[in-house]
């Protein structure tokens, strides 16, 4: 059974410190995605990675996929407080194989 | 005109009614997609409408029925919910028959009491 773990669960810090979330699985994904939901709000696909070792930058978030493309890891440096929600990571395998992780909910504090 | 959108965006029903959710896509997208979102639980993928074909998680109890008229809407139709059903229903939409990249509506907060 596919599964994909985040870590923390939950993150609460101060705005301008710096983090790291993680999304780890014992299996293999041909590509995946970040996503942030907000209270009452869909999530919002922030990035796609398909190539192990992969490194992608926006703004103040660098995501990377493992190399072995079983893991993945958001870093947002200088927190501000719109970065406030949940983060979840989603893998995919296969034709219609598609799972989410149990992702991290973030808040910055002003 | 935002990208997905659902109606209603809450929704308080009995065990014994019948209602229907909807999902209107305006990105000219060949996919849809229903999933279920709980407190502690990871987002559960429900169903998939393509073009040419539904894709359904056998686990999704019979008592929720799927629709897709045409590629822009999908329903979800719903009759003799239980509580443990409460939860948050994700619309969302992809480019490519089947994609991992999705665009999700706002959702719809049900509470079955």
């Amino acid at each position: 059974t596919q599964l994909l773990e985040q870590s923390p669960q939950f993150l609460s810090i101060q705005e301008g410190e710096n983090l790291t979330v993680y999304c780890n699985s014992s299996s293999v994904f041909s590509s995946l995605q970040w996503y942030r939901q907000e209270p009452g709000e869909g999530p919002v696909l922030l990035v796609t990675v398909v190539t192990g070792g992969e490194v992608k930058k926006l703004k103040r978030l660098t995501f990377q996929f493992g190399d072995a493309r079983k893991d993945s890891s958001l870093h947002i440096t200088a927190a501000q407080p719109g970065d406030t929600g949940l983060y979840l990571c989603a893998g995919g395998w296969g034709t219609y194989k598609y799972i989410f992780g149990t992702g991290t909910r973030l808040k910055v504090l002003a | 005109e935002t990208g997905v959108t659902q109606t209603p965006r809450h929704l308080v029903m009995g065990m014994t009614n019948k209602k229907s959710l909807k999902c209107e896509q305006h990105l000219g997208h060949n996919a849809m997609y229903w999933y279920k979102q709980s407190a502690k639980k990871p987002l559960e993928l429900m169903f998939v409408y393509s073009l040419e074909e539904r894709v359904e998680n056998n686990s999704v109890p019979s008592r929720f029925s799927p629709e897709c008229p045409n590629s822009s809407h999908l329903f979800l139709h719903l009759h003799t919910l239980q509580p443990e059903d409460s939860a948050l229903y994700l619309c969302a939409s992809s480019q490519e028959r089947w994609s991992t990249e999705a665009f999700f509506g706002q959702g719809t907060r049900l509470t079955v009491v």
